[in-house]
Protein backbone atom coordinates (compact mmCIF):
# COMPACT_ATOMS: atom_id res chain seq x y z
CA UNK A 1 0.00 0.00 0.00
CA UNK A 2 0.96 3.42 -0.65
CA UNK A 3 2.43 5.64 2.14
CA UNK A 4 0.87 8.70 3.12
CA UNK A 5 2.73 12.22 4.29
CA UNK A 6 0.87 14.64 6.40
CA UNK A 7 2.28 17.76 8.12
CA UNK A 8 1.62 17.03 12.33
CA UNK A 9 -1.11 20.13 12.81
CA UNK A 10 -2.46 23.12 11.24
CA UNK A 11 -4.55 25.85 12.25
CA UNK A 12 -7.43 27.65 10.62
CA UNK A 13 -10.10 30.58 11.24
CA UNK A 14 -13.47 29.69 12.18
CA UNK A 15 -15.64 29.92 9.01
CA UNK A 16 -12.79 30.39 6.46
CA UNK A 17 -11.81 27.16 4.30
CA UNK A 18 -9.65 24.56 6.35
CA UNK A 19 -7.23 22.61 3.06
CA UNK A 20 -5.98 19.79 4.83
CA UNK A 21 -3.08 18.32 2.01
CA UNK A 22 -1.75 14.76 1.86
CA UNK A 23 0.96 13.50 -0.16
CA UNK A 24 0.63 9.56 -1.38
CA UNK A 25 3.55 9.71 -4.48
CA UNK A 26 3.43 5.79 -4.19
CA UNK A 27 -0.14 5.49 -4.75
CA UNK A 28 -1.05 2.54 -7.37
CA UNK A 29 -3.73 2.91 -9.68
CA UNK A 30 -6.32 1.06 -7.75
CA UNK A 31 -5.92 2.48 -4.87
CA UNK A 32 -8.23 4.96 -3.38
CA UNK A 33 -7.42 7.88 -0.94
CA UNK A 34 -10.24 8.04 1.94
CA UNK A 35 -10.44 10.64 4.63
CA UNK A 36 -11.09 10.21 8.91
CA UNK A 37 -11.22 12.56 11.08
CA UNK A 38 -11.09 11.69 15.32
CA UNK A 39 -12.39 14.32 17.61
CA UNK A 40 -10.97 14.16 21.05
CA UNK A 41 -10.79 10.60 21.48
CA UNK A 42 -13.92 9.31 20.01
CA UNK A 43 -13.78 6.16 17.13
CA UNK A 44 -13.11 7.72 13.88
CA UNK A 45 -15.37 9.35 11.40
CA UNK A 46 -15.55 8.70 8.14
CA UNK A 47 -15.44 11.61 5.94
CA UNK A 48 -14.88 11.07 2.39
CA UNK A 49 -12.57 8.69 -0.56
CA UNK A 50 -12.45 9.21 -4.43
CA UNK A 51 -10.33 7.37 -7.14
CA UNK A 52 -9.04 10.15 -9.28
CA UNK A 53 -12.19 12.36 -9.39
CA UNK A 54 -12.79 15.19 -6.91
CA UNK A 55 -16.01 14.46 -4.87
CA UNK A 56 -17.82 16.34 -2.78
CA UNK A 57 -20.41 15.18 -0.26
CA UNK A 58 -22.25 17.25 2.61
CA UNK A 59 -18.88 17.30 4.34
CA UNK A 60 -16.11 18.53 2.76
CA UNK A 61 -15.01 18.28 -0.80
CA UNK A 62 -11.62 16.12 -1.89
CA UNK A 63 -9.37 17.37 -4.75
CA UNK A 64 -6.78 14.43 -6.09
CA UNK A 65 -4.26 15.81 -8.53
CA UNK A 66 -4.13 14.43 -11.99
CA UNK A 67 -1.43 12.62 -11.44
CA UNK A 68 -3.12 11.15 -8.09
CA UNK A 69 0.37 11.56 -6.45
CA UNK A 70 -0.84 13.56 -3.77
CA UNK A 71 -4.79 14.99 -2.37
CA UNK A 72 -6.85 17.92 -0.29
CA UNK A 73 -9.25 17.97 1.26
CA UNK A 74 -11.32 21.02 1.69
CA UNK A 75 -13.50 21.31 4.21
CA UNK A 76 -15.44 24.86 2.95
CA UNK A 77 -16.61 26.51 6.25
CA UNK A 78 -14.79 25.50 9.50
CA UNK A 79 -16.45 25.51 13.01
CA UNK A 80 -14.88 24.93 16.38
CA UNK A 81 -16.53 21.32 16.08
CA UNK A 82 -13.92 20.67 13.02
CA UNK A 83 -11.27 20.60 15.45
CA UNK A 84 -9.87 17.13 15.10
CA UNK A 85 -7.11 14.77 13.75
CA UNK A 86 -7.48 14.18 10.41
CA UNK A 87 -6.17 10.70 8.56
CA UNK A 88 -5.16 10.41 5.18
CA UNK A 89 -5.29 6.96 3.99
CA UNK A 90 -4.50 5.02 0.90
CA UNK A 91 -5.71 1.67 -0.30
CA UNK A 92 -7.14 -1.18 -2.75
CA UNK A 93 -10.56 -1.20 -2.22
CA UNK A 94 -10.14 -4.77 -1.94
CA UNK A 95 -7.01 -5.02 0.54
CA UNK A 96 -9.05 -4.29 3.95
CA UNK A 97 -6.10 -5.65 5.46
CA UNK A 98 -3.95 -2.68 5.05
CA UNK A 99 -6.42 -0.36 6.07
CA UNK A 100 -3.81 1.24 7.99
CA UNK A 101 -4.02 5.30 10.17
CA UNK A 102 -0.85 6.93 10.26
CA UNK A 103 -0.20 10.03 12.66
CA UNK A 104 -2.94 12.09 10.52
CA UNK A 105 -2.81 16.42 10.84
CA UNK A 106 -4.17 17.90 14.28
CA UNK A 107 -6.99 20.98 12.71
CA UNK A 108 -7.35 23.45 15.47
CA UNK A 109 -9.72 25.72 14.65
CA UNK A 110 -9.28 29.22 16.63
CA UNK A 111 -12.15 31.79 17.10
CA UNK B 1 -29.34 1.35 14.58
CA UNK B 2 -27.05 1.71 17.53
CA UNK B 3 -23.91 1.20 15.00
CA UNK B 4 -20.98 -0.34 16.30
CA UNK B 5 -21.20 -0.82 20.36
CA UNK B 6 -18.16 -1.68 22.29
CA UNK B 7 -18.07 -2.85 25.73
CA UNK B 8 -16.67 -2.08 28.44
CA UNK B 9 -15.53 1.59 27.88
CA UNK B 10 -13.12 1.37 30.67
CA UNK B 11 -10.98 -1.30 32.21
CA UNK B 12 -8.42 -1.74 34.48
CA UNK B 13 -6.17 -5.26 34.42
CA UNK B 14 -3.51 -6.37 36.35
CA UNK B 15 -0.46 -8.22 34.82
CA UNK B 16 -0.82 -11.04 33.76
CA UNK B 17 -5.04 -11.50 33.51
CA UNK B 18 -6.93 -12.16 30.76
CA UNK B 19 -10.13 -10.58 29.06
CA UNK B 20 -12.46 -10.34 26.41
CA UNK B 21 -13.88 -6.77 24.47
CA UNK B 22 -16.80 -7.01 23.28
CA UNK B 23 -17.94 -5.72 19.70
CA UNK B 24 -21.47 -5.85 18.55
CA UNK B 25 -22.83 -4.13 15.23
CA UNK B 26 -26.31 -4.18 13.69
CA UNK B 27 -25.72 -2.93 10.40
CA UNK B 28 -25.45 -6.53 9.11
CA UNK B 29 -22.22 -5.88 7.66
CA UNK B 30 -19.74 -8.46 7.03
CA UNK B 31 -16.27 -7.00 7.72
CA UNK B 32 -15.32 -6.07 11.21
CA UNK B 33 -11.72 -5.24 12.07
CA UNK B 34 -9.79 -4.44 15.55
CA UNK B 35 -7.74 -1.71 15.73
CA UNK B 36 -5.58 -0.07 18.71
CA UNK B 37 -4.36 3.13 19.27
CA UNK B 38 -1.06 4.50 21.27
CA UNK B 39 -1.42 7.54 22.93
CA UNK B 40 -0.32 10.33 20.07
CA UNK B 41 -0.30 7.60 17.50
CA UNK B 42 -2.84 6.38 14.29
CA UNK B 43 -4.57 3.08 14.77
CA UNK B 44 -2.72 -0.27 14.41
CA UNK B 45 -5.30 -3.12 12.74
CA UNK B 46 -4.91 -5.84 15.55
CA UNK B 47 -7.47 -8.50 13.10
CA UNK B 48 -9.86 -8.55 10.72
CA UNK B 49 -12.71 -10.56 9.76
CA UNK B 50 -14.82 -10.63 6.62
CA UNK B 51 -17.91 -12.83 7.60
CA UNK B 52 -18.44 -15.56 10.52
CA UNK B 53 -16.45 -18.06 10.59
CA UNK B 54 -13.33 -16.14 8.95
CA UNK B 55 -10.61 -13.98 10.57
CA UNK B 56 -6.74 -13.28 9.59
CA UNK B 57 -4.39 -10.94 11.31
CA UNK B 58 -3.54 -7.48 10.79
CA UNK B 59 -0.64 -5.47 11.50
CA UNK B 60 -0.09 -6.10 15.19
CA UNK B 61 -1.90 -9.50 16.20
CA UNK B 62 0.61 -10.72 19.13
CA UNK B 63 -0.87 -11.33 22.68
CA UNK B 64 -4.78 -11.27 20.87
CA UNK B 65 -7.36 -13.74 19.97
CA UNK B 66 -10.72 -13.13 17.93
CA UNK B 67 -13.52 -15.23 16.65
CA UNK B 68 -16.46 -14.34 14.20
CA UNK B 69 -19.47 -16.89 15.58
CA UNK B 70 -22.20 -14.54 14.05
CA UNK B 71 -22.19 -11.45 12.00
CA UNK B 72 -22.99 -8.73 14.56
CA UNK B 73 -20.28 -10.02 17.37
CA UNK B 74 -16.59 -9.60 16.89
CA UNK B 75 -14.68 -10.08 20.12
CA UNK B 76 -11.32 -9.53 21.04
CA UNK B 77 -9.41 -12.04 23.70
CA UNK B 78 -6.59 -11.00 25.49
CA UNK B 79 -4.69 -13.44 27.47
CA UNK B 80 -2.26 -12.79 29.75
CA UNK B 81 -2.05 -9.05 29.21
CA UNK B 82 0.75 -6.96 29.20
CA UNK B 83 1.81 -3.24 30.21
CA UNK B 84 2.56 -2.96 26.04
CA UNK B 85 -0.98 -3.61 25.55
CA UNK B 86 -2.51 -0.29 27.48
CA UNK B 87 -4.24 1.79 24.74
CA UNK B 88 -7.34 2.28 23.51
CA UNK B 89 -8.94 -0.46 21.53
CA UNK B 90 -11.24 0.41 18.58
CA UNK B 91 -13.98 -1.90 16.59
CA UNK B 92 -15.05 -1.06 13.25
CA UNK B 93 -17.38 -2.57 10.31
CA UNK B 94 -18.12 -1.91 6.83
CA UNK B 95 -20.96 -3.16 4.32
CA UNK B 96 -18.65 -3.76 1.64
CA UNK B 97 -14.65 -3.96 1.44
CA UNK B 98 -14.33 -0.84 0.02
CA UNK B 99 -17.10 1.65 1.56
CA UNK B 100 -16.91 3.69 4.86
CA UNK B 101 -16.03 1.81 8.33
CA UNK B 102 -18.29 2.86 11.39
CA UNK B 103 -16.00 2.75 14.21
CA UNK B 104 -17.37 1.92 18.00
CA UNK B 105 -16.37 5.17 20.55
CA UNK B 106 -13.56 2.86 22.24
CA UNK B 107 -12.39 0.57 25.17
CA UNK B 108 -9.47 2.46 27.26
CA UNK B 109 -7.38 -0.46 28.98
CA UNK B 110 -4.83 -0.02 31.46
CA UNK B 111 -2.63 -2.82 32.25
CA UNK B 112 -0.77 -2.16 35.42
Amino acid sequence: DAKTTQPPSMDCAEGRAANLPCNHSTISGNEYVYWYRQIHSQGPQYIIHGLKNNETNEMASLIITEDRKSSTLILPHATLRDTAVYYCIVRAADNFNKFYFGSGTKLNVKP
Amino acid sequence: NAGVTQTPKFRILKIGQSMTLQCAQDMNHNYMYWYRQDPGMGLKLIYYSVGAGITDKGEVPNGYNVSRSTTEDFPLRLELAAPSQTSVYFCASTKLIGTEAFFGQGTRLTVV
